[in-house]
């Protein structure tokens, strides 16, 4: 089956360490995504690619870094500099649909620091 | 600059209607609905984008209103499956590929 694959379900870790979220997906999307999710927030962007080896920054950028070596992978590297790290991230990837197109999510990861 | 989503929250009887609406201070291109299930991914519902028809399936269909910046989501008949947090995202231009997520809509139907 196709679909996005985002491990682990559940991380933890303590301040000050830098930790990696893995997104795959077998869909041959060319557009990838990565969001943050806090309760009473909505979805925000942090960064999304369009293409292999190129990325742009989302509206919450700071202290997280992204690199696209494939079209199927994506991963997310929350450093020490993200002032509050905890949340609820979830990876997306996109195809064209009716002149727009249409974004399919993976089950997300729950990452709590302390 | 997200997109305004009302009412915040609101609790339903199975088989009633609901409307979730949608408001941008930006002229858009096309707007998206999803669901989200509690701790579970978004899911597609649908687009609507601009110049183009009010859309539908099932007993869920929305319209966009482009002069107006916003969009709305009515859900007829309620079943208890239609639960969950209801997100719209707004696209600006079209080939940018980005969308602004509203802060969401908790529907809660109860039996």
């Amino acid at each position: 089956d196709g679909g996005i694959t985002q491990s682990p379900k559940y991380l933890f870790r303590k301040e000050g360490q830098n930790v990696t979220l893995s997104c795959e997906q077998n869909l041959n999307h060319d557009a990838m995504y990565w969001y943050r999710q806090d309760p009473g927030q909505g979805l925000r962007l942090i960064y999304y690619s369009q293409i292999v080896n190129d990325f742009q920054k989302g509206d919450i950028a700071e202290g997280y870094s992204v690199s696209r070596e494939k079209k199927e992978s994506f991963p997310l590297t929350v450093t020490s500099a993200q002032k509050n790290p905890t949340a609820f991230y979830l990876c997306a990837s996109s195809i064209a649909r009716d002149t727009s197109y249409e974004q399919y999510f993976g089950p997300g990861t729950r990452l709590t620091v302390t | 600059q997200q997109p305004v989503q009302s009412p915040q929250a609101v609790i339903l009887r199975e088989g009633e209607d609901a409307v979730i609406n949608c408001s941008s201070s930006k002229a858009l291109y096309s707007v998206h609905w999803y669901r989200q299930k509690h701790g579970e991914a978004p899911i597609f519902l649908m687009i609507l984008l601009k110049g183009g028809e009010q859309k539908g399936h099932d007993k869920i269909s929305a319209s966009f209103n482009e002069k107006k910046q916003q969009s709305s989501l009515y859900l007829t008949a309620s079943q208890l499956s239609y639960s969950g947090t209801y997100f719209c995202g707004t696209e600006i231009d079209f080939g940018n590929e980005k969308l602004t997520f509203g802060t969401g809509t908790r529907l809660t139907i109860i039996p």
